[in-house]
C-alpha cells in the first residue's frame, strides 16, 4: 500500500516568517501535486512536479521533487495572512491500472497570523 | 480552463430521504471523475472512481448500495446518496482528471438530520 506521509499536520506561524511543508513516502510517483485548500471549498491544484530533482517556484512559494521521486517538500517565504489554509500533497501511482487516482498526504493546516 | 462545478452546494434532508450530487467539468471531457469525503481540518477519502459508461470502482469500506455513483456523459457524474443517516452528513467533494491532474469541485455540504 502506497503511503504520503506529510508533516507538519499543524503550524501557526507570524506574517513575514518562513516554512516548508514535506511530504515522504517509501514508494516512487509518477508525480506529485500540490493542493492548497480554504474552508468550504475544493482543492485548488498549485503545482504539478513529474521529473526527480526539479524545481518549481509560483510567485512566493517554492515546491521541490526529491531526486527518487519518493518526497517533495513545499516552500513559502514571507508567508502572509492570505497563504491560510489546508495544503495538500498528492502522488500519482506508476501503476497505470488503478485508474490514476492520486494517493493523499494527511495535509497541513496552515495559519499565518497578521 | 479545467473548471468543475458541483450542485447543490450545499443540501440539509432529513434521515431516510435520498440526495443527489451533481458534478460537471464545465470545459473540458472527463472519461474518469472521482468522489470524496472530507472531514473539518482533514485530508480527502476517496469514496470512488467513477468511469463514463461503465459502473464505479468503489473504495474499500464504502457502502455502493449506499452511495451510488452514474457517470453516463463525459461531462457529467452524480452521486446519490441512499437512506441518508446524520453520520453521513460530511463535505463531499468531487474531481475530474485531465491527463495526469484531477480538478476539484468547490464540494456540497450534506448535513442529515
Amino acid at each position: 500500500t502506497q503511503l504520503l506521509e506529510q508533516s507538519p499536520q499543524f503550524l501557526s506561524i507570524q506574517e513575514g516568517e518562513n516554512l516548508t511543508v514535506y511530504c515522504n513516502s517509501s514508494s516512487v510517483f509518477s508525480s506529485l501535486q500540490w493542493y492548497r485548500q480554504e474552508p468550504g471549498e475544493g482543492p485548488v491544484l498549485l503545482v504539478t512536479v513529474v521529473t526527480g530533482g526539479e524545481v518549481k517556484k509560483l510567485k512566493r512559494l517554492t515546491f521541490q521533487f526529491g531526486d527518487a521521486r519518493k518526497d517533495s517538500s513545499l516552500h513559502i517565504t514571507a508567508a502572509q495572512p492570505g497563504d491560510t489554509g489546508l495544503y495538500l500533497c498528492a502522488g500519482g501511482s506508476e501503476n497505470a491500472g488503478n485508474n490514476r487516482k492520486l494517493i493523499w498526504g494527511l495535509g497541513t493546516s496552515l495559519a499565518v497570523n497578521p | 480552463g479545467a473548471v468543475v462545478s458541483q450542485h447543490p452546494s450545499w443540501v440539509i434532508c432529513k434521515s431516510g430521504t435520498s440526495v443527489k450530487i451533481e458534478c460537471r467539468s464545465l470545459d473540458f471531457q472527463a472519461t474518469t471523475m472521482f468522489w470524496y469525503r472530507q472531514f473539518p481540518k482533514q485530508s480527502l477519502m476517496l469514496m470512488a472512481t467513477s468511469n463514463e459508461g461503465s459502473k464505479a470502482t468503489y473504495e474499500q469500506g464504502v457502502e455502493k448500495d449506499k452511495f451510488l455513483i452514474n457517470h453516463a456523459s463525459l461531462t457529467l457524474s452524480t452521486l446519490t446518496v441512499t437512506s441518508a443517516h446524520p453520520e453521513d452528513s460530511s463535505f463531499y467533494i468531487c474531481s475530474a482528471r485531465r491527463g495526469g491532474e484531477q480538478y476539484f469541485g468547490p464540494g456540497t455540504r450534506l448535513t442529515v438530520t
